[in-house]
């Protein structure tokens, strides 16, 4: 079936501007997943949803990072006034597990390589 | 929080050769260990997991094991074959959300 999709794959945005970032996860996976790569280096995670709730998003660097999946599906990242330390990939995953004692696999998309100038 | 170091940072073997990969991690609830392989410009592919409650998994060439006790676990790839080299992570998983810590990462050639 369908994997993870990111869109866009890349984006350039002059520093200030807004962004959009959108990852449609596989069908049926309740739990998504956001993460930084920033090169050279290890995902880093920045918020989880279980369905349209967003449980944890402790890991978001500042309130310029705004995520939401209203419908509990396509969820969206949403970055305000992008500097140039936002440079990095941003990776959505998705998976099956709502939560508890029990690991469901985590499946990523292509990720989305901002370029902030 | 969690927090997991990874070690080689890079790993040069000839083809046929084993690789071994190590990792600690620090918090004694984390009880799932995924392993990723990532090539250049391409997403994190999941390649092997161990729950806590396993010590050693297998599949085919790559197996993973787990102490528990001393917080390690550890990626084992024999007759390791050129489309092998890529970055490889660890992560460790706890709570009640999943979420992934990841190493820094273990960047593997293999030679022809």
């Amino acid at each position: 079936g369908a994997g993870v999709s990111q869109s866009p794959r890349y984006k350039v945005a002059k520093r200030g501007q807004d962004v959009a970032l959108r990852c449609d996860p596989i069908s049926g996976h309740v739990s998504l997943f956001w993460y930084q790569q920033a090169l050279g280096q290890g995902p880093e995670f920045l918020t989880y949803f279980q369905n349209e709730a967003q449980l944890d998003k402790s890991g978001l660097p500042s309130d310029r990072f705004f995520a939401e999946r209203p419908e509990g599906s396509v969820s969206t990242l949403k970055i305000q006034r992008t500097q140039q330390e936002d440079s990095a990939v941003y990776l959505c995953a998705s998976s099956l597990a709502f939560g508890g004692p029990v690991f469901y696999e985590q499946y990523f998309g292509p990720g989305t390589r901002l370029t902030v100038t | 929080g969690e927090n997991v170091e990874q070690h080689p940072s890079t790993l040069s073997v000839q083809e046929g050769d084993s690789a071994v990969i190590k990792c600690t991690y620090s918090d004694s609830a984390s009880n799932y260990f995924p392993w990723y392989k990532q090539e250049l410009g391409k997403r994190p592919q999941l390649i092997i997991d161990i729950r806590s409650n396993v010590g050693e998994k297998k599949d085919q060439r790559i197996a993973v094991t787990l102490n528990k006790t001393a917080k390690h676990f550890s990626l084992h790839i024999t007759e390791t074959q050129p489309e092998d080299s890529a970055v490889y992570f660890c992560a460790a998983a706890s709570g009640n959300t999943g979420k992934l810590i990841f190493g820094q990462g273990t960047t593997l050639q293999v030679k022809p």
